[in-house]
């Protein structure tokens, strides 16, 4: 298997740009996550589906941030417009069906965003 | 709601000594615990998980943690640390009835080991 898949790799775009990330998990997973890192705020969770339906979206940081599942082998997280503060490193983790043990999720090589 | 506190912002190791990184955790009922690393620029790797069971995890590339309920801990070790060790390290947790596989993840260990 390949593994998490997402593109681009690196992004650079200026102030007020529309980003979209893109993200192909796992054959087979059912539970998808959208993760920021940066280094003043660590990894922050933004969002999460289970079987295509976003579960808890608490971690969008404001309305500039969207995320859609169209189908179990896709999902897209969308920033429009981009400011400066949204440069961080973007990872998609892609986790099997839970059966009542917990599965561990697994990442992809993640989104470089540079804004400026 | 649950927690996990990674107390060390660094550990500084020698090559070939014993390597530990702490995580302790808050959390209703029994957790399901979990240790990832994350080697520079790259994503997070899975190590081990602790779902029930003997208390002493083995995982990947050597590295083993321990479940201790009374303590509410979940250390990472390592018997004899190796450069290539040098890494972010994240504890995680998943409360034993939370939908999906959410994790809540510690702020990360930086371990730097020196030859």
């Amino acid at each position: 298997d390949a593994g998490v898949i997402q593109s681009p790799r690196h992004e650079v775009t200026e102030m007020g740009q529309e980003v979209t990330l893109r993200c192909k998990p796992i054959s087979g997973h059912n539970s998808l996550f959208w993760y920021r890192q940066t280094m003043m705020r660590g990894l922050e969770l933004l969002i999460y589906f289970n079987n295509n339906v976003p579960i808890d979206d608490s971690g969008m940081p404001e309305d500039r941030f969207s995320a859609k599942m169209p189908n179990a082998s896709f999902s897209t997280l969308k920033i429009q417009p981009s400011e400066p503060r949204d440069s961080a490193v973007y990872f998609c983790a892609s986790s099997p069906r839970t059966s009542g043990l917990g599965n561990e999720q697994f990442f992809g090589p993640g989104t470089r965003l540079t804004v400026l | 709601a649950q927690s996990v506190a990674q107390p060390e912002d660094q550990v500084n190791v020698a090559e070939g000594n014993p390597l530990t990184v702490k995580c302790t955790y808050s959390v209703s009922g029994n957790p399901y615990l979990f240790w990832y690393v994350q080697y520079p620029n790259r994503g997070l790797q899975f190590l081990l998980k602790y779902i029930t069971g003997d208390n002493l995890v083995k995982g990947s590339y050597g590295f083993e943690a321990e479940f201790n309920k009374s303590q509410t801990s979940f250390h990472l070790k390592k018997p004899s640390a190796l450069v290539s060790d040098s890494a972010l390290y994240f504890c995680a947790v998943r409360p034993p009835r939370a939908a999906g596989n959410k994790l809540t993840f510690g702020g990360g260990t930086r371990v730097l080991v020196k030859p």
